[in-house]
């Protein structure tokens, strides 16, 4: 099993551009997440989702937009980026019916993304 | 509002040493407790958690932490640390009384075991 996987690894835009991060997770959870990493701040939540077909926004959602395509994949989307979204990008995945952090939320690798 | 402080960036401590690393919290119902630790360039990973029953959880790795309602507390311990441990360590919170409530993270502690 891969686990949660997210592309790309590192990304460097400039201010205005747009991307999309991409995650997908093969061990069949109902609820996903993304978040962001900044240093002395831990992670911050960004948007979460308790099944496919439903998205909410969690602390630091401004800036963002999400889609859970399928069971599987979470994708996060920046549609006009700014220097303060430099940051690294964290998705994750557990076995939560509700995404109410019951049980152990299983990460990926991480996105290291530079705007400029 | 949830909270959880762990105030200290950094914990040193030779190899085969005790080890500790503080986390208190702030909820206004129970809470479910966490920690995470983060190796260089991975995501985080799951070390333990508590949610209910006995206060002393142990978890991955010989890693245990105490849940102490009096003193807010969870602090994450090792009866002896390994060079191998040295990473960053995050304790996370969850207010039960908020259901809308996500997990909240601490803003993580750099562990250095020296040999």
């Amino acid at each position: 099993n891969a686990g949660v996987t997210q592309t790309p690894k590192f990304q460097v835009l400039k201010t205005g551009q747009s991307m999309t991060l991409q995650c997908a997770q093969d061990m069949n959870h109902n609820s996903m997440y993304w978040y962001r990493q900044d240093p002395g701040m831990g992670l911050r939540l960004i948007y979460y989702s308790a099944s496919e077909g439903t998205t909410d926004k969690g602390e630091v959602p401004n800036g963002y937009n999400v889609s859970r395509l399928n069971k599987r994949e979470f994708s996060l989307r920046l549609e006009s980026a700014a220097p303060s979204q430099t940051s690294v990008y964290f998705c994750a995945s557990s076995n939560d019916p509700s995404a109410r952090a019951y049980n152990e939320q299983f990460f990926g690798p991480g996105t290291r993304l530079t705007v400029l | 509002a949830q909270s959880v402080a762990q105030p200290e960036d950094q914990v040193n401590v030779a190899e085969g040493n005790p080890l500790t690393v503080k986390c208190t919290y702030s909820v206004s119902g129970n809470p479910y407790l966490f920690w995470y630790v983060q190796y260089p360039n991975r995501g985080l990973q799951f070390l333990l958690k508590y949610i209910t029953g006995d206060n002393l959880v142990k978890g991955s790795y010989g890693f245990e932490a105490e849940f102490n309602k009096s003193q807010t507390s969870f602090h994450l311990k090792k009866p002896s640390a390994l060079v191998s441990d040295s990473a960053l360590y995050f304790c996370a919170v969850r207010d039960l009384r908020d259901a809308g409530n996500m997990l909240t993270f601490g803003g993580g502690t750099r562990l250095m075991v020296k040999p």
